[in-house]
């Protein structure tokens, strides 16, 4: 198994609290993706990096924010949490190159706003 | 922008027989990747199947083929001799080759029946 990990795993915060999610990977990978499953929606895009301080947006982006100061992280910060940030929340790595196409997901992690 | 529509929200299917979960994406690039991937509950996101969309030959791995239509932008996946543990939701993914961008659809919920 590829060797990333988000956490935490689960948390529940109160509106308003900002709330920041981490991906760790151990595979020294290019890019790096933060999604959000929600039911009926599939999984949305919500900011991607190409690189260390190399980020762009993805469908769903407005709210949050990130940030890749090293290889191996990348951040999810939700500045102001809000009821319609409860999901569950992927990151997702992969590697440049015709041979490497696959992208490898994370655990995932539930969010509840209350 | 991409985007990938999976119009199927269920499907079910006895065990042993064929089912096919459809799938099509806009884009206006010529070169990219086509994934299916298996969401079983555990929420652990497993790749079934790659195309690169510059092979003419539609892709198998064992039980699982797809049928690509570059110029219809269709990718359905087939799954024979469907088991019980097919059972999950599937994704359709498409990734550019510029850029790296994964987007995915909104996903079909596979039921096997015994």
């Amino acid at each position: 198994d590829a060797g990333i990990t988000q956490s935490p795993r689960h948390k529940v915060t109160e509106t308003g609290t900002p709330v920041t999610l981490r991906c760790h990977q151990t595979e020294n990978h290019r890019y790096m993706y933060w999604y959000r499953q929600d039911p009926g929606h599939g999984l949305r895009l919500i900011h991607y990096s190409y690189g260390v301080k190399d980020t762009d947006k993805g469908e769903v982006s407005d709210g949050y924010s990130v940030s890749r100061s090293k290889t191996e992280d990348f951040l999810l910060t939700l500045e102001s949490a809000t009821s319609s940030q409860t999901s569950v929340y992927f990151c997702a790595i992969s590697d440049s190159g015709v041979l490497n196409t696959e992208a490898f997901f994370g655990q995932g992690t539930r969010l509840t706003v209350v | 922008a991409q985007t990938v529509t999976q119009s199927q929200p269920e499907m079910s299917v006895q065990e042993a027989e064929t089912v096919t979960l459809s799938c099509t994406y806009d884009t206006s690039e010529s070169d990219y990747y086509l994934f299916w991937y298996k969401q079983p509950p555990s929420r652990q996101m497993i790749l079934v199947i790659r195309q690169e969309a510059y092979k003419q030959q539609n892709a198998t791995e064992n039980r699982f083929s797809v049928n690509f239509q570059k110029a219809a932008k269709s990718f359905s996946l087939k799954i024979s001799d469907s088991q019980l543990g097919d059972a999950a939701m599937y994704f359709c993914a498409y990734r550019s080759t510029w850029g790296q961008k994964l987007v995915f659809g909104q996903g079909t919920r596979l039921t096997i029946n015994p």
